[in-house]
């Protein structure tokens, strides 16, 4: 059974930088065949889409967060990472890590993290 | 253009059946996915493909799609059923990125 965690500081300063690192149980994220996605609820609103990671390195962002966004992973540690620069207040929401899984004319993420709260406060 | 359309809210009677839909271009060209989310969880995946279910979803969920218009069917809703239904395609990226704004299920 794979798992998923995030981990990293729920509270950051406004302008600096959102860390957060997902640690991947059950399965190896250098195996292949998954792209490692990072997505984002504001409170009380919908999912949004941050960016994802292939076990490559190859890294495919959400052009509205793009300048602010970067995506890595570290298949030794089986984990992957977000860094969202520059944050602000609206960048205070839960952020989830999944696995996405390609299919004929599909996709879908059959494995989520449990969530994380970052409050962008000073 | 890479946006999917779902109804704000949704209700059925206990028992009864409710379809979900979920509009966009994207869907002319690849199937949705469907998310269900109970309040403070993360979401669980209930359809994908053309009509799959994850082992563990009952089969009373059920999917499909007609031009640019995804439906998520629930035949005998449930209590539990009660939740946000998020649908989500692949976009002209080829990546899942496009999420629908979610539709509110209140099952009476």
């Amino acid at each position: 059974q794979v798992q998923l965690q995030e981990s990293g500081p729920g509270l950051v300063k406004p302008s600096q930088t959102l860390s957060l690192t997902c640690t991947v149980s059950g399965g190896s994220i250098s195996s292949g065949g998954y792209y490692w996605t990072w997505i984002r609820q504001h409170p009380g609103k919908g999912l949004e889409w941050i960016g994802n990671i292939y076990h490559s390195g190859s890294t495919y962002y959400s052009s509205s967060l793009k300048s602010r966004v970067a995506i890595s992973v570290d298949t030794s540690k089986n984990q992957f990472s977000l860094k969202l620069t520059s944050v602000t207040a609206e960048d205070t929401a839960v952020y989830y890590c999944a696995r996405d899984v390609r299919g004929f004319a599909t996709a879908y993420f059959d494995y989520w993290g449990q969530g994380a709260l970052v409050t962008v406060s000073s | 253009s890479s946006e999917l359309t779902q109804d704000p809210a949704v209700s059925v009677a206990l028992g009864q059946s409710v379809r979900i839909t979920c509009q966009g271009d994207s869907l002319r060209g690849y199937y949705a996915t469907w998310y269900q989310q109970k309040p403070g969880q993360a979401p669980v995946l209930v359809i994908y493909g053309q009509n799959n279910r994850p082992s563990g979803i009952p089969d009373r969920f059920s999917g499909s799609s007609s031009g640019n218009t995804a439906s998520l069917t629930i035949t005998g809703a449930q209590a539990e059923d009660e939740a946000d239904y998020y649908c989500n395609s692949r976009d002209s990226s080829g990546h899942p990125l496009v999420f629908g704004g979610g539709t509110k299920l209140t099952v009476l």
